[in-house]
């Protein structure tokens, strides 16, 4: 198992620009999320999904647009980057209540 | 606002000492879960504790809950250089899964 996959490793944008970043799973868990981390702050939670085709708000969700078409993937959108989404995100999923996280991205808007 | 704070934010031990950090959060949970973060990293989950459980062990690792004061504790017992990381509480409200600011530990050899 590959487990949670996260594409790009690493991404440099310009403010206004729009991008995807690819979070994918192959252990068949219902429960996605997104998170960032930001220095000192921890991890904050964008946006999670219980299932396919189920979506939700997290603490942190302005700004970013996430959707859940298969149980494999759970991509997040960026429709207008903005210098404060600088930040290394993180995808998990989650199998009784334990998440397993992927490597994350790296972000910096310039 | 941060549901889960850590406690201290930073922790410096010898090889061999016992390393404790305290998490206090804000409403009821469902349960609460540790972490450990390497540098540059993804997270690793460490141990969940139930709200109706009031202590949990795994190998080196002890895990407190106190629901009436609303906090919990990780303790490392004879902890290791290999050990040095980020440690972060995390708590289940409903359901969304919350972390906290965490503790950076560094084992000295």
């Amino acid at each position: 198992n590959a487990g949670v996959t996260q594409t790009p490793k690493f991404q440099v944008l310009k403010t206004g620009q729009s991008m995807t970043l690819q979070c994918a799973q192959d252990m068949n868990h219902e429960y996605m999320s997104w998170y960032r981390q930001d220095p000192g702050m921890g991890l904050r939670l964008i946006h999670y999904s219980v299932g396919a085709g189920i979506t939700d708000q997290g603490e942190v969700p302005n700004g970013y647009n996430v959707s859940r078409s298969t149980t494999e993937d759970f991509p997040l959108r960026l429709l207008s980057a903005a210098p404060s989404q600088t930040s290394v995100y993180f995808c998990a999923s989650s199998y009784l209540g334990k998440q397993f996280f992927g490597p994350g991205t790296r972000l910096t808007v310039l | 606002s941060q549901q889960g704070e850590e406690d201290p934010q930073a922790l410096s031990i010898q090889e061999g000492e016992n390393a404790t950090m305290n998490c206090s959060y804000k409403t009821s949970i469902n349960n609460l879960q540790w972490y450990r973060q390497n540098s540059g990293r993804g997270l690793v989950h460490l141990i969940l504790i139930r709200s109706n459980e009031r202590e949990k062990h795994s190998g080196r690792l002890r895990v407190t809950l106190d629901t009436s004061k609303k906090s919990s504790s990780l303790l490392i017992t004879a902890s290791r250089a290999a050990d040095t990381a980020s440690y972060f509480c995390a708590t289940a409200v409903t359901d969304k899964l919350i972390f906290g600011t965490g503790t950076r530990l560094q084992v000295f050899p």
